[in-house]
């Protein structure tokens, strides 16, 4: 089965900064890489995804890179602001089922 | 509200007890999702639906654990005679024709 790992387990960075979120995974039939954020005590909430028939998305201040030859992808946030500071999880697989990574916890320095 | 909703959201039971969880997707989804979520960890897989039908289970979902979705709507999520080791967020999440799953906010199990 699949089985994504994820890098680092915690994150600080100074407010205005960037964060970089690392995955990797090992099911090369998996086609489907979204990432979620998690807020205490809240549902895991889509952020952005990409399929991989794509190599970058980008939305506003997040994107999303995925190298399909060395399976990893990764998540960017640029200009952070202290309400980024959550839980996010990156994902893969495909219609049937995700494979969650095990979290970054991100801390946002003001 | 046109999420995903899940009832109830938090749950006390004694070990031994039966509990049953129930997840409204969104209208539209086809596909329903259980998932599994422990302190400090990603949500982990239990099973799908797309409609009525089970089409997989995770080997975490022992013969304690049963889910039904009868009508292609709702879903239910059965655990029986509980562990300490069951206590967790069950977490549900549908999708329609994209791979994109949506979550509720999820049912807090505690078991004494």
């Amino acid at each position: 089965g699949e089985n994504v790992e994820q890098h680092p387990s915690t994150l600080s960075v100074q407010e205005g900064d960037s964060a970089v979120i690392k995955c990797t995974y090992s099911d090369s039939a998996s086609n489907y890489f979204p990432w979620y954020k998690q807020e205490l005590g809240k549902r895991p909430q889509l952020i952005i995804d990409i399929r991989s028939n794509v190599g970058e998305k980008k939305d506003q201040r997040i994107a999303v890179t995925l190298n399909k030859t060395a399976k990893h992808f990764s998540l960017h946030i640029t200009e952070t602001q202290p309400e980024d500071s959550a839980v996010y999880f990156c994902a893969a697989g495909g219609n049937e089922k995700l494979t969650f990574g095990t979290g970054t916890r991100l801390t946002i320095i003001p | 509200d046109t999420g995903v909703s899940q009832d109830p959201r938090h749950k006390i039971t004694k070990r031994g007890q039966n509990v049953t969880f129930r997840c409204d997707p969104i209208s539209e989804h086809n596909r329903l999702y259980w998932y599994r979520q422990t302190l400090g960890q990603g949500p982990e897989f239990l099973t799908y639906f797309q409609n009525e039908a089970q089409l997989e289970k995770s080997r975490l979902l022992s013969d304690r654990f049963s889910a039904e979705r009868p009508k292609g709507s709702f879903s239910t999520l059965e655990i029986q005679r509980t562990e300490q080791g069951d206590s967790a967020m069950y977490l549900c999440a549908s999708s329609g024709n994209q791979e994109t799953q949506y979550f509720g906010p999820g049912t807090r199990l505690l078991v004494l």
